[in-house]
């Protein structure tokens, strides 16, 4: 079965540390999203990526940084910089970026808390 | 970017047929309409979109107005199932850029 897989579900942040979230697709798609959702709150962009080797900055990229080094993968690093981290983080994909009609395919998400 | 417009909450019996509201009043001509929901810790889910006709699939029905400034999401025969925050949402002219509001929190009531 095709998919998104995001890892691990939780995660805890000690003050002043980067922690990396994974999300791994098996769609074969070009364009890949970061998005943050605070309770009771829609989900905000955070970065996304047209094509391997390519991304580009969302609405709330300050904070955090990515990569994406290969067509399946495309980690978040949630860096010391961000000074409000903990919020719930979904990874999604989308066949493409050109045209506004691609449903995008979302993982389970995980979990950032701060100790 | 466009903005999209939803009533906080709405119940529904069981079984019987939900319509869910949704304004864009600022919506562009090459705008498209796509409607997601999402159950409580997990990614939102794909329903349907469209642009300017009515689409039917087998999880729904999405209806949009002749001005193309609302639309509305109709699930055929509401199940427990059904239960979630309904997000109507815009994508941006330049691409395929999601913006989501804070939906309608569908209750279904047995």
């Amino acid at each position: 079965d095709g998919g998104i897989t995001q890892s691990p579900k939780y995660l805890f942040r000690k003050e002043g540390q980067n922690v990396t979230l994974s999300c791994e697709q098996n769609l074969n798609h070009d364009a890949m999203y970061w998005y943050r959702q605070d309770p009771g709150q829609g989900l905000r962009l955070i970065y996304y990526s047209q094509i391997v080797n390519d991304f580009q900055k969302g609405d709330i990229a300050e904070g955090y940084s990515v990569s994406r080094e290969k067509k399946e993968s495309f980690p978040l690093t949630v860096t010391s910089a961000q000074k409000n981290p903990t919020a719930f983080y979904l990874c999604a994909s989308s066949i493409g970026w050109q045209g506004n009609n691609q449903p995008q395919h979302f993982g389970d998400g995980t979990r950032l808390s701060i100790l | 970017d466009a903005k999209t417009t939803q009533p906080n909450s709405m119940e529904s019996n069981e079984e019987e047929p939900v319509h869910l509201p949704c304004n864009h009043s600022t919506i562009s001509g090459t705008d498209y309409i796509h409607w997601y929901r999402q159950l409580p810790s997990q990614g939102p889910e794909y329903v349907i979109h469209g642009l300017t006709s009515n689409v039917n699939n087998r999880m729904a029905s999405l209806a949009i107005a002749e001005d193309r400034k609302s639309s509305t999401l109709i699930l055929h025969r509401a199940t427990l199932r059904d239960a979630a925050v309904y997000y109507c949402i815009l994508t941006d002219r330049g691409g395929n850029q999601f913006y989501f509001g804070t939906g309608t929190s569908l209750t279904v009531i047995p």
